[in-house]
Parts: structure tokens; C-alpha cells; sequence
């Protein structure tokens, strides 16, 4: 079965700290992997994601995603985060095959001004 | 463009009472998707429908749960009776084709406890 998983469940950190939130996939083949954002009280909006091609993803607000094959990871970074980042965040991903869509548990991130 | 609506965005009833949950999905997508969030865990899908047909229901728990997509576009997810485990917040979404490179938008969810 494919899963994804979330290292982190809380993350709290500093403006203009960087970030990075790491994401693991346990499937082989053709991956597609995202993530999205949730900000309090708003739906899930997609940051970023990989299909194919270079492996860094650049996505909105200053996000950015590496994939790394080997590794069976793509996680989420940037370089300096501000307060209005303070959300939740999940990674997702699906397998060709399946075109089944799994999320990892989440990971809330609370950015102190 | 309009986004995912759903609709309710809260529902408090008791257990053993039926209830139902409805999506407007964006235009033109064919693809639908019904999602339950538990607390503190990621989206876990419900079903999935291409068009009006549920080509992806296999945790659905067909005992107490149903849904509907009449006509491939709005859809009715419902809920008979409910029980205390079943509060969560449902999502809907909807896609294009996910395998070409679409994306997936998601609703705002309607957020249901039971007591």
C-alpha cells in the first residue's frame, strides 16, 4: 500500500527562520508529489508539486521542494519565513497506477512574530 | 472562477440521526472527490467519482454511508446513521485529470460532530 509520511507534528520557529518540513514516500514506480497548505480557517490550497523533470519544485510564497529518488523524499523548504506562514501543512502523493491521492498526518508550523 | 463550495460548513446532531453533505464542484471538472479529515491526520479518501461513476470506493463504509454524483456534477455524501466516531470534517474536491499534471482543489470542508 502507499503511504506518506510526515516526520514532524509541531514545528514552532522564529521570523526569518528557515524552514523545512520533511516529507517521506514509501512506494516505488512513478511518483507525483505535493504539498499543500492549510492557513487557520481557510481550505487546503496546493503549494507546490512534482511530476517530472528537475527534481527542486519552486512553488508559491517563496516555496520550494526537493525530490529525491534515492532517498524516497520531497521535502519543503524556504529560506525565511514570515509570520502569515503559520498553517498547517501536508504532503501528499500518488501513484500512476492508483490515481489515488495519499496524505501524510500533517505538520503544524507556528511562525512567532 | 468559482472554487469547491460545500455546503454545510458546520453540522451538530446527535447520534443515530442521518445527514447529508453536499458539493458543487468547480466547473468542468470531472473528477470528485469525497475526503474525511480526522483531527490532527491528514485527508483520507471516501470515494472518488469519474463523471457520475464511483470508480473508487473502497473505504467507504458502504454500511452507513453513501453518495451520489447525479448527473456527473453536484454530489450528495450521506450519512446513516451517524455515530460518535463519525465527527470529522468532510472535504470535497475536484480535479481535471490528476494523471495529466491537474490539480486537485479542495473545498472548505463541513465540519460535522456528533454527540
Amino acid at each position: 500500500a502507499q503511504s506518506v509520511s510526515q516526520h514532524n507534528h509541531h514545528v514552532i520557529l522564529s521570523e526569518a527562520a528557515s524552514l523545512e518540513l520533511g516529507c517521506n514516500y514509501s512506494y516505488g514506480g512513478t511518483v507525483n508529489l505535493f504539498w499543500y497548505v492549510q492557513y487557520p480557517g481557510q481550505h487546503l490550497q496546493l503549494l507546490l508539486k512534482y511530476f517530472s523533470g528537475d527534481p527542486l519544485v519552486k512553488g508559491i510564497k517563496g516555496f520550494e521542494a526537493e525530490f529525491i529518488k534515492s532517498k524516497f523524499s520531497f521535502n519543503l523548504r524556504k529560506p525565511s519565513v514570515q509570520w502569515s506562514d503559520t498553517a498547517e501543512y501536508f504532503c501528499a502523493g500518488f501513484k500512476a497506477a492508483g490515481n489515488k491521492l495519499t496524505f501524510g498526518g500533517g505538520t503544524r508550523v507556528l511562525v512567532k512574530p | 472562477e468559482a472554487g469547491v463550495v460545500q455546503s454545510p460548513r458546520y453540522k451538530i446532531i446527535e447520534k443515530k440521526q442521518p445527514v447529508a453533505f453536499w458539493c458543487n464542484p468547480i466547473s468542468g471538472h470531472n473528477t470528485l472527490y469525497w475526503y474525511r479529515q480526522n483531527l490532527g491526520q491528514g485527508p483520507e479518501l471516501l470515494i472518488r467519482y469519474e463523471n457520475e461513476e464511483a470508480v473508487d470506493d473502497s473505504q467507504l463504509p458502504k454500511d452507513r454511508f453513501s453518495a451520489e454524483r447525479l448527473k456527473g456534477v453536484d454530489s450528495t455524501l450521506k450519512i446513516q446513521p451517524a455515530e460518535l466516531g463519525d465527527s470529522a470534517v468532510y472535504l470535497c474536491a475536484s480535479s481535471l485529470d490528476l494523471l495529466a499534471g491537474d490539480t486537485q482543489y479542495f473545498g472548505p470542508g463541513t465540519r460535522l460532530t456528533v454527540l
